[in-house]
């Protein structure tokens, strides 16, 4: 059973719109991570958190902002979608330094048309 | 600038047969490197790593070997199970530089076949 909640797990969505993919996890873990993933190429970081009011940008640049208010709930905003971020979008946490205990949610499959 | 390289997309193994996936870096700072499986339209999953100061590290069916010199690591996985077959992710750390950002390689989609 998941410890890690991503919705949605699919969106198609035209040019222009708002969207929030959501990003939750109950295992009270402080850091938590997006990755963004094409298909047939490596996972990039895009953004971090290391607790509340914690809000780092990774080593891909990205037009989507973040916010973590709580613990437990990390989501990724994008103001205006456009083509260029249909992608998969990957939501990770861990407790503690240790890189063993990354735990990924299933993921948010973008489609902007 | 690939930091971490895995140059086989794809690779197809037979059933009971050993699947070799490779893995490449360039920094040297990596310290701490593990391997990650996803299934289609799943998040990835950990698997097994190993430490710098290791050379190999085992569990289960699953054998990871690396070599420091040669920048180099590779996944044993003996025998091959149907369930094997899915993309697996080698990534890197470096731990004991501060870090626990993971950077990842783009993945070799490994095929099992009956």
């Amino acid at each position: 059973e998941a410890d890690i909640y991503q919705t949605p797990r699919y969106l198609v969505i035209g040019t222009g719109k708002k969207i929030t993919l959501e990003c939750s996890q109950t295992m009270g873990h402080d850091k938590m991570y997006w990755y963004q993933q094409d298909p047939g190429m490596e996972l990039h970081l895009i953004h971090y958190s290391y607790g509340v009011n914690s809000t780092e940008k990774g080593d891909l640049s990205s037009e989507s902002t973040v916010s973590r208010i709580r613990t437990e709930h990390f989501p990724l905003t994008l103001e205006s979608a456009r083509p260029s971020h249909t992608s998969q979008y990957l939501c990770a946490s861990t407790g503690g330094f240790s890189v063993d205990g990354y735990t990924f949610g299933s993921g948010t499959r973008l489609t902007v048309v | 600038d690939q930091q971490v390289k895995q140059n086989s997309p794809s690779l197809s193994v037979q059933e009971g047969r050993i699947s070799i996936l490779n893995c490449d870096y360039t920094n040297s700072m990596f310290d701490y490197f593990l391997w990650y499986k996803k299934y289609p339209a799943e998040g990835p999953t950990f698997l097994i790593s190993i430490s710098s100061i290791k050379d190999k590290n085992e569990d289960g069916r699953f054998t990871v070997f690396l070599n420091k010199s040669a920048k180099h690591l590779s996944l044993h996985i003996v025998p091959s199970q149907p369930g094997d077959s899915a993309v697996y992710f080698c990534a890197a750390s470096a731990v004991g530089g501060g870090a626990d950002g993971l950077t990842f390689g783009k993945g070799t989609h490994l095929i099992i076949q009956p």
